[in-house]
Order: C-alpha cells, then sequence, then structure tokens
C-alpha cells in the first residue's frame, strides 16, 4: 500500500515565524489532503490538494504530484496553530492513508 | 460541527457494556467511515460504507460491529472490548462519483474501556 511520510515529526517555534511541512508518498495519489487536529481531537480539514497550489489566510499548500511530495507553509505562526498537522493520501480506493503527523508548539 | 456530529464525545465503558456510538452527516455525502486513532498514533481505516453497503473492513475484530441504515447515519457497536481498544474513534464522510472525493470528519468519540 500506499506509504505517507511526514517531516519533522516536532517542531517548536516562537510566536511570528513561518515554517514549512513536509509529507512524501509513495505512489500515484488521486486524493491528498492536509489536516490540523486541536488538542481535543477535532480534525480540521486545511486544504484539499491532490496538485497545484493553494492558499487560505496564513497557510498555504503545494503538492507537485510528480514528485510525490506536498509542502504545508504556516506564516506568521500563532500560539492557536499549535497541535498535530496531519497530511493524508488515497488512489482510487478512496481509502485515506494518513502520515505520523508532525507536532507543532508555537511558543509566545 | 455541524456537518459531522458524534455522540457521545466520552464514554467510559467496563469490558462486559454493550454500548454504541453514533455519527451523522449533513453535508448529503455517501460515503462514511471509521477510524480509530490510539494515543500518539496516526489514524487507522475501520469501515468504509458507501451507498450503506459495506465495501471495507479492515481486519477489525469482531467485537466492533458497525451498522449503516441509510446514508446520513453510522453506527459502531461494541460488546465485551479489551483496555487496548481505548482510543478516539472518528467518522468521516464524503462525497462519491464527483470526482472531489475530500473527507470531512466528526469531534470523535473519546473511549475509554476499564
Amino acid at each position: 500500500g500506499i506509504q505517507v511520510e511526514q517531516s519533522p515529526p516536532d517542531l517548536i517555534l516562537q510566536e511570528g515565524a513561518n515554517s514549512t511541512l513536509r509529507c512524501n508518498f509513495s505512489d500515484s495519489v488521486n486524493n491528498l489532503q492536509w489536516f490540523h487536529q486541536n488538542p481535543w481531537g477535532q480534525l480540521i480539514n486545511l486544504f484539499y490538494i491532490p496538485s497545484g497550489t493553494k492558499q487560505n489566510g496564513r497557510l498555504s499548500a503545494t503538492t507537485v504530484a510528480t514528485e510525490r511530495y506536498s509542502l504545508l507553509y504556516i506564516s506568521s505562526s500563532q500560539t492557536t496553530d499549535s497541535g498535530v498537522y496531519f497530511c493524508a493520501v488515497s488512489s482510487n480506493t478512496g481509502k485515506l492513508i494518513f502520515g505520523q503527523g508532525t507536532t507543532l508548539q508555537v511558543k509566545p | 460541527e455541524t456537518g459531522v456530529t458524534q455522540t457521545p464525545r466520552h464514554l467510559v465503558m467496563g469490558m462486559t457494556n454493550k454500548k454504541s456510538l453514533k455519527c451523522e452527516q449533513h453535508l448529503g455525502h455517501n460515503a462514511m467511515y471509521w477510524y480509530k486513532q490510539s494515543a500518539k498514533k496516526p489514524l487507522e481505516l475501520m469501515f468504509v460504507y458507501s451507498l450503506e453497503e459495506r465495501v471495507e473492513n479492515n481486519s477489525v475484530p469482531s467485537r466492533f460491529s458497525p451498522e449503516c441504515p441509510n446514508s446520513s447515519h453510522l453506527f459502531l457497536h461494541l460488546h465485551t472490548l479489551q483496555p487496548e481498544d481505548s482510543a478516539l474513534y472518528l467518522c468521516a464522510s464524503s462525497p462519491l462519483g464527483t470526482g472531489v472525493n475530500e473527507q470531512f470528519f466528526g469531534p470523535g468519540t473519546r473511549l475509554t474501556v476499564l
């Protein structure tokens, strides 16, 4: 099956800093999603981005499908950005395969 | 949170109890999913329902029994659970046949088995 690797596993930032999270996947996909899991466990959809670039406020994402990776950019980070960021992919089966996540802590 | 709802949000049960988790989606989707997230681990897919038919059972023990009576509702019936089944159980839904199969998640049920 498809393997998903996220890096870095942990990230500590000072408020206001920028960061880049990476997601590598091992096979062709037709769905790629980025999620933010808050401390209460809620998975919040950030981007549906099987290819191309999208931006939403301070967040943006780019997926290069031919090279099998996606990047999530967080600019001017805030303490409320803290939590776990998951990348998940699926192929034709529709089954989402999740990476191990990046745990982000933003300090005031 | 109004897109996909789950009840209860927290559940504590003994190993001999029988309980059910409920999921409801208000997005007009026709595929629904159950995921399990153990502590410090990524989500693991348990079951997939497409048009109310189970299309995926990811080697889940029989003490977990899903039910999908219609495209808006999904249940997970629990019986004779083990302490290692303690986890966050997340429900999700997605459209089918539109070319965009983005999944949306509920808030989860945090289950503790004593």
